[in-house]
């Protein structure tokens, strides 16, 4: 098994540029979950979908950030416009049978 | 409110010295009480999932246990590569989502 597999690895970009994190899930897995993690506030949930449907956003910090599942194998994260406070790590999760939740290596982003 | 919180927040042990790392959690209903170890630059690496008090997990040289208000990690004998961020997470038994602790940061020097 692949594992949850995130892209890109580390980006670097400019104040106000979009940025788009990538997410292909576990194969068969009906989970998925967006969360953030920072030297301050550790892990957060940002949002999570079951069966490409979200059922709940409140984690989502403002209305810069949108999430899309599309289909049950693909996840994105959104951030438009980006801004330095956006800087850290998102780690894509999921979950199929039993409560086990898996992650990805995490997309390490730096807003400068 | 839902909340975790570990203690503590960093410790340093010398390899074969056992201790244990401390979760206390509230939750409305828990419906399970999860372990991470998560390395530099990794991702959070499941190990336990506890779910009701009284039960114990064990893994090599890692051992979970749960009581109604508290999760303990055990280390027995621990070796330098058992260094790490050890995370625990609960989740409720009205949501999916996981609920994580601020983790406790594990060095052990040889």
């Amino acid at each position: 098994d692949a594992g949850v597999i995130q892209s890109p690895r580390h980006e670097v970009t400019e104040m106000g540029q979009e940025v788009t994190l990538r997410c292909k899930p576990i194969s068969g897995h009906d989970y998925l979950f967006w969360y953030r993690q920072t030297m301050m506030r550790g892990l957060e949930l940002l949002i999570y979908f079951n069966n490409n449907v979200p059922i709940d956003d409140s984690g989502m910090p403002e209305d810069r950030f949108s999430a899309k599942m599309p289909n049950a194998s693909f996840s994105t994260l959104k951030i438009q416009p980006s801004e330095p406070r956006d800087s850290a790590v998102y780690f894509c999760a999921s979950q199929g049978y039993g409560n086990t939740i898996y992650f990805g290596e995490g997309s390490w982003l730096t807003v400068v | 409110e839902d909340q975790v919180t570990q203690s503590p927040e960093a410790l340093r042990l010398q390899e074969g010295e056992s201790s244990s790392l401390n979760c206390s959690y509230t939750v409305s209903g828990l419906r399970g009480l999860f372990w991470y170890r998560q390395d530099p630059g990794k991702g959070p690496e499941f190990l336990f999932t506890l779910y009701s008090a009284g039960e114990e997990k064990e893994k090599e040289r890692l051992k979970a246990t749960l009581t109604k208000k508290e999760s303990f990690l055990h280390i027995t004998a621990p070796k330098p590569e058992d260094s790490a961020t050890y995370l625990c997470a609960v989740q409720a038994k009205n949501t999916d989502k996981l609920i994580f602790g601020t983790g406790t940061r594990l060095q052990v020097f040889p």
